[in-house]
């Protein structure tokens, strides 16, 4: 099983600022990473696919990047709507497997 | 707007079973692959399982296999899990999860229900 870990765990940001989230794979998922946001009571949604490609929706802000096993999220100038917890998930081998999340408050 | 629908969670006794739907409506399942994800209270996603658009193969976590089933009904445009002997460390928010590319063997999760919540409790 591939092991995903991200970091950090969590982490205070103003609005405004740009964070930058990592995920890392314990061997490699080629460009099969997806990143999700979840916010209180609500289902995942999906944010990012193929490593680098923003899903349908997802604004411009949010930049994606990576391969093999170091990935990360960038978000630009963060809005209150932002601030959530970010999931990466690998789908390059059975079974697929979720990091532990990274929880982004307002600072 | 299309939705996925799950139902069938609720208080189960430990070492009962449980079956949990999905309904899809206003969207197409049938050309997708399919995938329960949970989430225990306060912790973070776990996959689960997936299978095929056509039901021709099914992965499932090495955490639940021999205990939990996937299957589908393309007919009903249903997906459904089965547990079986459920214990307190499945209680959890179940969720169902369209794939995003129609006809790949299963990937990335492009839709998701809202969840159905499964406690255990005697």
């Amino acid at each position: 099983e591939i092991v995903m870990t991200q970091s950090p765990a969590s982490l205070s940001v103003s609005p405004g600022e740009r964070a930058t989230l990592s995920c890392r794979a314990s061997q490699s998922v080629s460009s099969n990473l997806a990143w999700y946001q979840q916010k209180p009571g609500q289902a995942p949604r999906l944010l990012i696919f193929g490593a680098s490609s923003r899903a349908t929706g997802v604004p411009a802000r949010f930049s994606a990047s990576g391969s093999g096993t170091e990935f990360s999220l960038t978000i630009d100038s963060l809005q209150s709507e932002d601030f959530a917890v970010y999931y990466c998930q690998q789908y390059g081998n059975w079974p697929l497997t979720f990091g532990g999340g990274s929880k982004m408050e307002i600072k | 707007q299309g939705q996925l629908l799950e139902s069938g969670g609720g208080v189960v006794q430990p070492g009962r079973s449980l079956r949990l739907s999905c309904a899809a409506s206003g969207l197409t399942v049938s050309d997708y692959a399919m995938h329960w994800v949970r989430q225990a209270p306060g912790l973070g996603l776990e996959w689960l399982a997936v299978i095929s658009y056509d039901g021709s193969y099914i992965f499932y976590a090495d955490s639940v296999k021999g205990r939990f089933t996937i299957s589908r009904d393309n007919s009903k445009n249903t997906l459904f899990l089965d547990i079986t002997n459920v214990s307190v460390e499945d209680a959890a928010v179940y969720y169902c999860a369209r794939d995003f590319v129609p006809m790949d063997p299963g990937g990335a999760s492009e839709i998701w229900g809202q969840g159905t919540r499964v406690t255990v409790s005697s």
